[in-house]
């Protein structure tokens, strides 16, 4: 059972559109992660959100921690090519951390 | 920059072999972990360490062993690689002392087909 819930769990859209992906659970997160990992290679973290109700930007890259800290959202505006990825979401449970399955992105130049 | 590589992109091995999956980092991380990434199961935690020789193991830690003998080097063994161990292989570590729920930095990865 998949504590980290994501969807979609695949996205192709072309250049200059916006998205949105989501990271959703049952159960409360002190934290979540959000990572993007290019073919080929290892996770990355993006962003870490901590408060309910947060909310980070990374330039064209929104992130939403959920009031009752049980969910997160992405949103990419004028997406790009660059940001063609795996998307993956984690949160801390049992000094461990807990992975999502990962949205896959592909953005058609 | 944080480094963490890792010995081998892509390995392929028979049945029967024994494997050895090595990692490094130079950041000077207490906590390290092996994770195998199949499509649709996201990452999945074999064994970490969060000191120099001690294991813990993750959800899935069978078939497979660990040696953390110093604390930059956490090695990963297949003592007898099946076709079901095919997979992506992701080593990371962490800098956060005794809890393993900071940020993770990651290797390239290892890609080990079993055939």
């Amino acid at each position: 059972t998949q504590l980290l819930e994501q969807s979609p769990q695949f996205l192709s859209i072309q250049e200059g559109e916006n998205l949105t992906v989501y990271c959703n659970s049952s159960s409360v997160f002190s934290s979540l992660q959000w990572y993007r990992q290019e073919p080929g290679e290892g996770p990355v973290l993006l962003v870490t959100v901590v408060t309910g109700g947060e909310v980070k930007k990374l330039k064209r890259l929104t992130f939403q921690f959920g009031d009752a800290r049980k969910d997160s959202s992405l949103h990419i505006t004028a997406a790009q090519p660059g940001d063609t990825g795996l998307y993956l979401c984690a949160g801390p449970r049992n000094y461990q951390l807990i992975w999502g399955a990962g949205t896959k992105l592909i953005i058609k130049p | 920059d944080v480094k963490v590589t890792q010995s081998s992109r892509y390995l392929v091995k028979r049945t029967g072999e024994k494997v050895f999956l090595e990692c490094v980092q130079d950041m000077d991380h207490e906590n390290m972990f092996w994770y195998r990434q199949d499509p649709g199961l996201g990452l999945r935690l074999i064994y970490f360490s969060y000191d120099v020789k001690m294991k813990e193991k993750g959800d899935i830690p069978e078939g497979y062993s660990v040696s953390r003998e110093k604390k930059e080097r956490f090695s990963l063994i297949l003592e007898s690689a099946s076709t079901n161990q095919t997979s992506m292989y992701l080593c990371a570590s962490s800098p956060r002392p005794g809890l393993a729920a900071g940020e993770q930095y990651f290797g390239p990865g290892t890609r080990l087909t079993v055939t």
